[in-house]
């Protein structure tokens, strides 16, 4: 089975600061990679994700996320983050053809004016 | 923009009672799922539903749990008898295609349950 490891769970850092939340997952086949985002009170969005195709991927908000497929890692990264990016971010994997997402514990974000 | 609605957003029960979560999933949407997050700890797979019956359950998903499309429209959990340990954070999700394809989950705001 799939299983994801976020590290620094609490992150805290200034406005306009950049941001790189680390994923790794263990599976050895083809997966599906997701960020999922959850603004406080609200519910879990999809933030961006990789299927196939370019390992770079661009996701809303301004985030982005890159798929190494020999280190298992799907960073998140934004260059100059807002007060508005203030949420828990969620890396997911699924293996292809398989419903199941696993999900990692989450890094909770705190950005300060 | 159409979005996952579920009730309630807090339920606080007593040990051994039996609960239900609602669930009002995406309309065109075909397949369905529970996750639960208990404080502190991961977002865990519960339950997918497709076509009526369950496609995927987890390790977790025992004789306690079951789910049910009872009108076509809601998605429900039922837990028989609560126990401590069934105090989480339960999500429903809906997706148009497979998640193991190409589809993305849509999730709901979850329900917060107390088991004292």
């Amino acid at each position: 089975a799939q299983s994801v490891s976020q590290h620094n769970h609490h992150v805290i850092l200034s406005e306009a600061a950049s941001l790189e939340l680390g994923c790794n997952y263990s599976y050895g086949g083809t997966v599906n990679l997701f960020w999922y985002v959850q603004y406080p009170g609200q519910h879990l969005q999809l933030l961006l994700k990789y299927f196939s195709g370019d390992p770079l991927v661009k996701g809303i908000k301004g985030f982005e996320a890159e798929f190494i497929k020999s280190k298992f890692s799907f960073n998140l990264r934004k260059p100059s983050v807002q007060w508005s990016d203030t949420a828990e971010y969620f890396c997911a994997v699924n293996a292809k053809g398989n419903n199941r997402l696993a999900f990692g514990k989450g890094n909770q974000v705190v950005v300060i004016p | 923009e159409p979005e996952v609605t579920q009730t309630p957003s807090h339920q606080v029960t007593q040990m051994g009672q039996e609960v239900i979560l609602r669930c009002v999933p995406i309309s065109n949407h075909l397949y369905f799922y529970w996750y639960r997050q208990i404080l502190g700890q991961k977002v865990e797979f519960l339950v997918s539903f497709y076509n009526n019956e369950i496609s995927e359950k987890s390790e977790i998903f025992d004789d306690q749990f079951s789910v049910e499309r009872p009108d076509g429209s809601n998605f429900t959990l039922k837990i028989r008898s609560t126990k401590l340990e069934d105090s989480a954070m339960y999500f429903c999700a809906s997706s148009e295609a497979l998640a193991g394809a190409t589809g993305e989950l849509f999730f709901g705001e979850g329900s917060r349950l107390t088991v004292l």
